[in-house]
């Protein structure tokens, strides 16, 4: 199964955008990249996904490299609501988290 | 407000109960999921039920037992747990199951096992 890696934190300032970048060089032409955040004390959250081009919604950007072997989520404006651990997952019908992100974000 | 609703929300029994988790969902969803989250291993999928027929068991121990006499609802039986069972278990639905379809999670059941 393809696998991702992650940084495991990132610190934010309120406001300021955050980029949170995966790298998943053994994806496959079918997986679909999905992003999920867990914050404390509840159960995992759908953020965004996407196949190959980049994509939009109301809480976040999926910026999806050429090649595919990457991708990054990006989260405008930073609020202290976004601090959780953020997961880039693949083929979701077989799925494992990896460890995840656990982002920060200082007032 | 997920629209999956796990009880209990937590759990201490002994290694010798018997006892179950439940998890309901308002969202109208085919596929349901049992999954489990350790300290010291990432999110782990253990159970998929695909329109109330079972398509994966990720080589879960016998001692865990899922059941889906529904769409809407997936119970785990538990019994004769050990120690390294004390975790959170999480239930998710999604339309169906696909590679594409998001996944909505419930707030878990914290299990501790005696």
């Amino acid at each position: 199964d393809a696998k991702t890696t992650q940084p495991n934190s990132m610190e934010s300032n309120e406001e300021e955008p955050v980029h949170l970048p995966c790298n998943h060089s053994t994806i496959s032409g079918t997986d679909y990249i999905h992003w999920y955040r867990q914050l404390p004390s509840q159960g995992p959250e759908y953020v965004i996904h996407g196949l190959t081009s980049n994509v939009n919604n109301r809480m976040a950007s999926l910026a999806i490299a050429e090649d595919r072997k990457s991708s990054t989520l990006i989260l405008h404006r930073a609020t202290l609501r976004d601090a959780a651990v953020y997961y880039c997952i693949l083929r979701f019908n077989k799925l494992t988290f990896g460890g995840g992100t656990r982002v920060l974000v200082k007032p | 407000e997920t629209g999956v609703t796990q009880t209990p929300r937590h759990l201490v029994m002994g290694m010798t109960n018997k006892k179950s988790l439940k998890c309901e969902q308002h969202l109208g969803h085919n596929a349901m999921y049992w999954y489990k989250q350790s300290a010291k291993k990432p999110l782990e999928l253990m159970f998929v039920y695909n329109f109330k027929e079972q398509t994966e068991n990720n080589s879960v121990p016998s001692r865990f037992s899922p059941e889906c006499p529904n769409s809407s609802h997936l119970f785990l039986h538990l019994h004769t747990l050990q120690p390294e069972d004390s975790a959170l278990y999480l239930c998710a639905s999604s339309q169906e199951w696909r590679v594409n379809q998001p996944q909505h999670f419930g707030d878990g059941t914290r299990l501790s096992i005696l």
